[in-house]
């Protein structure tokens, strides 16, 4: 692994269903977040993390989980699938979120559509 | 209410010079990043300014003005590779990343 992972690439999924979009780094960041792209609207950050162990609400959590376990891992889990959640999500890491270390590093994303 | 903005869409000519603008309005501010989006691709990082001027980084350069709460990203000697959406986004009291929606970057022969 160089950087940070995101599986899978692309998934279609029936309104209803759970899922959970991993997220992966090999950099020993401390903070990690998840975000939605949609057309026309700039990045919005779903749910972050500054260090393990601890999780936080962004600007549009609803209808996503999150958990930090140890310092790689951050999964996304959408409990009930809904076709609003259809979108590119992406998954970046920092060093720490302050200032210039706040400067993240993007996973591929992962280009899910919920019909 | 947090915002950035920033022109939806810029064309310019290889080889030419480009000006891309950002304004922002957040609570507090922790420094205001440029990141470089290709189409289908993920974000890179570009630039952070905390200070105000110019900070400049080969053909890319990005200004800052606090008081203005206004940021640029310049880019010189224009070539087709950088036909790609510019992110301005700017750091909150609370170290939150508040982000434009993106100027695309049309660059023509």
């Amino acid at each position: 692994i160089a950087g940070i992972t995101q599986a899978p690439t692309s998934q279609i999924l029936a309104a209803g269903r759970r899922m959970t979009l991993r997220c992966t780094q090999d950099m020993r960041h401390n903070a990690m977040y998840w975000y939605r792209q949609d057309l026309g609207l700039g990045l919005r950050l779903i749910h972050y993390s500054n260090t393990a162990g601890t999780t936080g609400k962004g600007e549009v959590p609803d209808g996503y989980s999150v958990s930090r376990a140890n310092t790689d891992d951050f999964p996304l889990t959408l409990a009930s699938a809904v076709p609003s959640q259809t979108s590119v999500y992406f998954c970046a890491s920092s060093e720490s979120s302050g200032g210039e270390f706040n400067e993240q590093f993007f996973g591929p994303g992962t280009r899910l559509t919920v019909l | 209410g947090q915002n950035i903005d920033q022109p939806t869409e810029m064309t310019a000519t290889e080889g030419a010079i480009v000006q891309i603008n950002c304004t922002y309005q957040t609570s507090g501010f922790n420094g205001l990043f440029w990141y470089q989006q290709h189409a289908g691709e993920a974000p890179t990082f570009l630039s952070y300014n905390v200070l105000d001027g110019l900070e400049e980084k080969g053909r890319f350069s990005s200004f800052l003005s606090r008081s203005k709460g206004y940021s640029y990203l310049l880019l010189k000697e224009l070539q087709m590779k950088d036909s790609a959406s510019y992110l301005c986004a700017a750091l909150d009291s609370n170290y939150q990343l508040i982000w434009g929606a993106g100027t695309k970057l049309i660059i023509k022969p």
